[in-house]
């Protein structure tokens, strides 16, 4: 099996910068991936880690440690559009594995 | 548009009832998979598909099942419809070339069963 853990609300106001820790407990661990979903909307891919590290895209970025379980989504030089809510999810089955998601964290901007 | 086409869009049905969902991947995907969010349960994976095999099985109860066509598209059949099915219904599809790229979510069908 495996478990997911991620804040369930964070708020931050436009300009600052947020963290959304994600800690899992899998067996099998093949990457570590973040997703953005707006009210009623489908997810969107944000970022995917297999290796320890830091991954950056724009003002978004990620991190995963593999020997603590543990990763993060960085989020900068926030805009009211970011307000949704992130998911991280576990690929436990390969190249074609399937993920599995977090609960979720409801990011708030305000302004 | 993402490029996974899900219909309908939005599904009402009474408790007993068997719906159809469809699915058609992004154009090159083989790997579908779909699932299910509701608000106390996040986003929960209930099976995949690769290339029109069965690839893998989450949380997917007795009740439902699926199959991917020659063409890739996919159905999920839930059947015995239960108020507690009410929720919304995903797919996603992703490349050969691994997860880096992402899954595709389609906008999703929100069934409602009364």
């Amino acid at each position: 099996g495996q478990s997911l853990e991620q804040p369930s609300e964070v708020t931050a106001v436009e300009g600052a910068i947020v963290q959304i820790n994600c800690t899992y407990q899998t067996s099998g661990f093949y990457g570590l991936s973040w997703y953005q979903q707006h009210d009623g909307g489908a997810p969107t891919f944000l970022s995917y880690n297999a290796l320890d590290g830091l991954e950056e895209t724009g003002r978004f970025s990620s991190f995963l440690s593999r020997s603590d379980s543990y990763g993060y989504l960085l989020l900068q030089e926030l805009q009211m559009k970011d307000s949704a809510s992130y998911f991280c999810a576990v690929n436990r089955g390969s190249t074609l594995g399937r993920l599995y998601f977090g609960r979720g964290t409801q990011l708030t901007v305000w302004p | 548009d993402s490029g996974v086409t899900q219909t309908p869009k939005h599904l009402i049905t009474a408790t007993g009832q068997r719906v159809t969902l469809r699915c058609s991947p992004r154009s090159g995907d083989l790997s579908v998979y779909w699932y299910q969010q509701s608000l106390d349960q996040g986003l929960q994976f209930l099976i995949q598909y690769y290339n029109g095999e069965e690839r893998a099985k989450g949380n997917i109860l007795e009740r439902f099942s699926a199959q991917q066509f020659p063409d890739l598209h996919s159905e999920l059949n839930l059947s015995s419809l239960e108020l507690g099915d009410s929720a919304l219904y995903f797919c996603a599809s992703s490349t050969s070339a691994g997860p880096n790229y992402g899954y595709t979510f389609g906008s999703g069908t929100r069934l409602t069963v009364v």
